[in-house]
């Protein structure tokens, strides 16, 4: 299948520093990726839908000042978690796919915030 | 809106035993997918399975099989004979065809194998 490789696989920052996380379709052109967070022992949830060349449609409670979505390119879309806290540490993956077809996700950042 | 309900959300068994994890889906849409996915500690989903909403043949593969019934909503998923190295989390997963590839998940079953 597909690869879409995510960047960094973990990742510890301190409090009040921002976060950039990479999400890449290696093999394919994604027009649209999606943004999922993970809670310790919770299910996957969508944070936001990104569409190449246009701004990311966000899910209800994700503010998004503080998770910014970059999708400037067909292989590529970045989330940074702005300003990061320690409830925002959580495990972020994201998918990718064109048209055509399925979603393939990437591996996943685990983020700390300490 | 798209629902997808795990009801387990943990299951012990003893290797070798047989194991079904359930999945019942909700959407009024008529064409749609749905999917099983594992997560194992590390984090990563590794993709089982996609069936189709039109496709209501159930499946085998290898030790897992999967059981689709439109008529109850369900699609669940059967190990055979189970190993330790199935222990992990499984998500059900629905995606409906007129909101792209976003996926609904289950809340996830955990299921432990004990050797």
């Amino acid at each position: 299948g597909a690869v879409v490789s995510q960047h960094p696989s973990r990742v510890i920052c301190k409090s009040g520093t921002s976060v950039k996380i990479e999400c890449r379709s290696l093999d394919f052109q994604a027009t649209t990726m999606f943004w999922y967070r993970q809670f310790p022992k919770q299910s996957l949830m969508l944070m936001a839908t990104s569409n190449e060349g246009s701004k990311a449609t966000y899910e209800q409670g994700v503010e998004k000042d503080k998770f910014l979505i970059n999708h400037a390119s067909l292989t590529l879309s970045t989330l940074t978690v702005t300003s990061a806290h320690p409830e925002d540490s959580s495990f972020y993956i994201c998918s990718a796919s064109d048209p055509n077809t399925e979603a393939f996700f990437g591996q996943g950042t685990r983020l700390t915030v300490v | 809106a798209q629902k997808v309900t795990q009801a387990q959300t943990e299951i012990s068994v003893v290797e070798k035993e047989d194991v079904t994890l359930d999945c019942v889906y909700e959407t009024r849409d008529t064409t749609y997918y749905l999917f099983w996915y594992k997560q194992p500690p590390s984090g990563e989903l590794v993709f089982l399975i996609r069936r189709n909403s039109f496709d209501e043949q159930n499946e085998i593969s290898g030790r897992y099989s999967w059981n689709f019934q439109k008529s109850t909503s369900s699609f669940n998923f059967t190990i055979t004979a189970s190993q330790v190295v199935d222990s992990a989390v499984y998500f059900c997963a629905l995606s409906v065809v007129n909101a792209g590839n976003m996926l609904t998940f289950g809340g996830g079953t955990r299921l432990m194998v004990k050797p």
